[in-house]
């Protein structure tokens, strides 16, 4: 079972591309997150998904947008990406949108923006 | 808004030690706190979770102890191991919200 698959691992932009960043879920789940990880500032939600054809903003929505593609995918895009986008994305999904759902990450795309 | 502050950043103790992360929050209506581990590299999983009717929970060597009055709640390791080593993260939720998280605690256990 793969859980929460995110792709690319690993992305390297300059300032001012753009770039889609992909995540699908085979755990039959309704709710879908999209985290950035920055060192001392914890995990930040990006956009949600509590369930197909749904998104919200989160946290720190600013400078991407999401898109809720069916039940099992949830990308994340950068329209013009900024060096302050520079952080390791996390894609998680949920079983639904309850707060004690446990969450299940994926493995994370590291991305610089030079 | 809602917050929840994590203690220490990091923390290196020795095989058999017993590291304990800390963390407080300030929303009173938070009833859900778990804990989640992440290794190098990896996402970040359920570790062990707690709700504010019970002081603590153990599962294994991971213990969460809850004090409601003083609004904090921490991870014990007992007999921590060289593979405990990975960054740790709290987190807090009231039923409707969403997962509020810590700033990570980086544990270390040397050999």
């Amino acid at each position: 079972n793969a859980g929460v698959t995110q792709t690319p691992k690993f992305q390297v932009l300059k300032t001012g591309q753009s770039m889609t960043l992909q995540c699908a879920q085979d755990m039959n789940h309704n709710s879908m997150y999209w985290y950035r990880q920055d060192p001392g500032m914890g995990l930040r939600l990006i956009y949600y998904s509590a369930s197909e054809g749904t998104t919200d903003k989160g946290e720190v929505p600013n400078g991407y947008n999401v898109s809720r593609l069916n039940k099992r995918e949830f990308s994340l895009r950068l329209e013009s990406a900024a060096p302050s986008q520079t952080s390791v994305y996390f894609c998680a999904s949920s079983e639904a949108m309850q707060p004690t759902g446990k969450l299940f990450f994926g493995s994370g795309t590291q991305l610089s923006v030079l | 808004q809602q917050q929840v502050k994590q203690s220490p950043q990091s923390l290196i103790v020795q095989k058999g030690g017993i590291p304990i992360i800390n963390c407080a929050y300030e929303n009173t209506a938070f009833d859900y706190f778990p804990w989640y581990q992440q290794f190098p590299g990896k996402g970040p999983a359920l570790l062990i979770a707690i709700r504010p009717d019970v002081s603590e929970k153990k599962e294994g060597r991971f213990t969460i102890s809850f004090n409601k009055s003083a609004k904090q709640f921490s991870l014990h390791i007992m007999d921590s191991q060289p593979g405990d080593s990975a960054t740790y993260f709290c987190a807090a939720s009231w039923s409707g919200s969403r997962l509020t998280f810590g700033e990570g605690t980086q544990l270390t256990v040397n050999p």
